[in-house]
């Protein structure tokens, strides 16, 4: 139990689908983060939320839109992905984005563009 | 920006032997280091962490770490490794300033063999 819990474990889109990610924290913290991890590549930051306002938005594309309605649960938004957009998509929380304390990770969600 | 070096990709080593991982990064001004670890099926965990003071870290389950600034290195090491240490194990550093915005290296996946 890693008290992040991520939702769907699996999903396969096609290129044209809408689909969306989510994350939730049991933990009280107030900072949540999406990571994507791809095969052989290290793990990449997306976004920061800290106190549910965007912190860091690092480069993604616009066919990745996150939201983040309080500071319990975060959701990711796909639109019109690309097959290279599959990968492990992470979500974690920590205290405040601006501390330098320890990220909790849920357990992912593996995507899957067709 | 930053960036982190993980030297081995694989290693493979019997009970009872010991294990380094090598860890370099790139940023030259005060950071933050971390050894996460992802045991198969599992979500990523803390392994040890440093910020400052003694340079060389205990963690969970007898794992330690050395930071030695002029190499730029943060070596994770366990003298006695178990079957149960098969895992991946993931360098992160961030910038003193920049709070959990972590820079991840590619990853060490580890098989240890009964």
């Amino acid at each position: 139990e890693t008290g992040v819990t991520q939702t769907p474990r699996h999903l396969v889109m096609g290129m044209t689908n809408k689909k969306s990610l989510k994350c939730e924290q049991h933990l009280g913290h107030n900072a949540m983060y999406w990571y994507k991890q791809s095969a052989k590549k290290p793990l990449e930051l997306m976004f920061v939320y800290n106190f549910k306002e965007q912190t860091e938005n690092n480069s993604v594309p616009s066919r990745f839109s996150p939201e983040c309605p309080n500071s319990s649960h975060l959701f990711l938004h796909l639109h019109t992905l690309q097959p290279e957009d599959s990968a492990l998509y992470l979500c974690a929380s920590s205290q405040a984005a601006d501390s330098t304390g320890e990220l909790f990770f849920g357990e992912g969600s593996r995507l899957t563009v067709l | 920006a930053q960036s982190v070096s993980q030297h081995n990709h694989h290693v493979i080593l019997s009970e009872a032997a010991s294990l380094e991982l090598g860890c370099n990064y790139s940023y030259g001004g005060t950071v933050n280091l971390f050894w996460y670890v992802q045991y198969p099926g599992q979500h990523l965990q803390l392994l040890l962490k440093y910020f400052s003071g003694d340079p060389l870290v205990k963690g969970i389950k007898g794992f330690e770490a050395e930071f030695i600034k002029s190499k730029f290195s943060f070596n994770l090491r366990k003298p006695s490794v178990q079957w149960s240490d098969t895992a991946e194990y993931f360098c992160a550093v961030n910038q003193g300033a920049a709070g959990n915005k972590l820079t991840f290296g590619g990853g060490t996946r580890v098989l240890v063999k009964p």
